[in-house]
């Protein structure tokens, strides 16, 4: 299995749900990520886990809340999100976060649309 | 700072080559990468350069050049598929991955 498959693959929520999106992994990646990109613009790193430790947090706002339950599993938990928040949400998984050759495999996406 | 550019976007002809160049300025460098990513789809993985010189895959080649900060992607024979956003990204001295903003390829018949 060479894929990281993310669930949904669209959200539409309001500005006072609460939701979750989803990523599994069987590749035996340590390594898990969240990003969220705009369009027309790249990928951008919000949380790091490496071996289900949250390794790196990039500042993001605390309506994002990331979990990692297993080494396969990677949860982002969203609540009173803005408008602004609306993006493509990419999970990421890679051998480890800690060498030059780390290469993303990449999720679908979830395309996030808050009201 | 960090940083790096490419060309925000290309035309180029079914069958030709193209080549997109990047421009990087990191605390330290780990490596340079090339993603593809086709229109709403997620990036996919397509070369990684961490020593001066060319990397051939198939139609795809990646070259770098450390003391001058620069690498290309080389695109030969070039189908309508091609036609996608590529990603050059540098891995800094902590190993975390510095994105340019991305190359649009459009490929005209």
């Amino acid at each position: 299995d060479t894929e990281v498959t993310q669930t949904p693959k669209h959200l539409v929520m309001g500005m006072t749900n609460k939701k979750s999106l989803k990523c599994e992994q069987h590749m035996g990646h340590r390594a898990m990520y969240w990003y969220k990109q705009k369009a027309k613009k790249p990928p951008e790193l919000m949380f790091v886990y490496s071996y289900e430790k949250l390794s790196i947090n990039e500042s993001v706002p605390s309506r994002f809340s990331p979990e990692c339950p297993n080494s396969s599993l990677l949860n982002l938990h969203l609540h009173a999100l803005q408008p602004e928040d609306s993006a493509l949400y990419l999970c990421a998984s890679s051998q480890d976060s800690g060498s030059g050759a780390n290469v993303l495999t990449f999720g679908a996406g979830s395309r996030l649309t808050v009201l | 700072g960090q940083n790096i550019d490419q060309p925000t976007e290309m035309t180029a002809t079914e069958g030709a080559i193209v080549q997109i160049n990047c421009t990087y300025q990191t605390s330290g460098f780990n490596g340079l990468f090339w993603y593809q990513q086709h229109a709403g789809e997620a990036p996919t993985f397509l070369s990684y350069n961490v020593l001066d010189g060319l990397e051939e895959k198939g139609r795809f080649s990646s070259f770098l050049s450390r003391s001058k900060g620069y690498s290309y992607l080389l695109l030969k024979e070039l189908q309508m598929k091609d036609s996608a956003s590529y990603l050059c990204a540098a891995t800094d001295s902590n190993y975390q991955l510095i994105w340019g903003a991305g190359t649009k390829l459009i490929i005209k018949p």
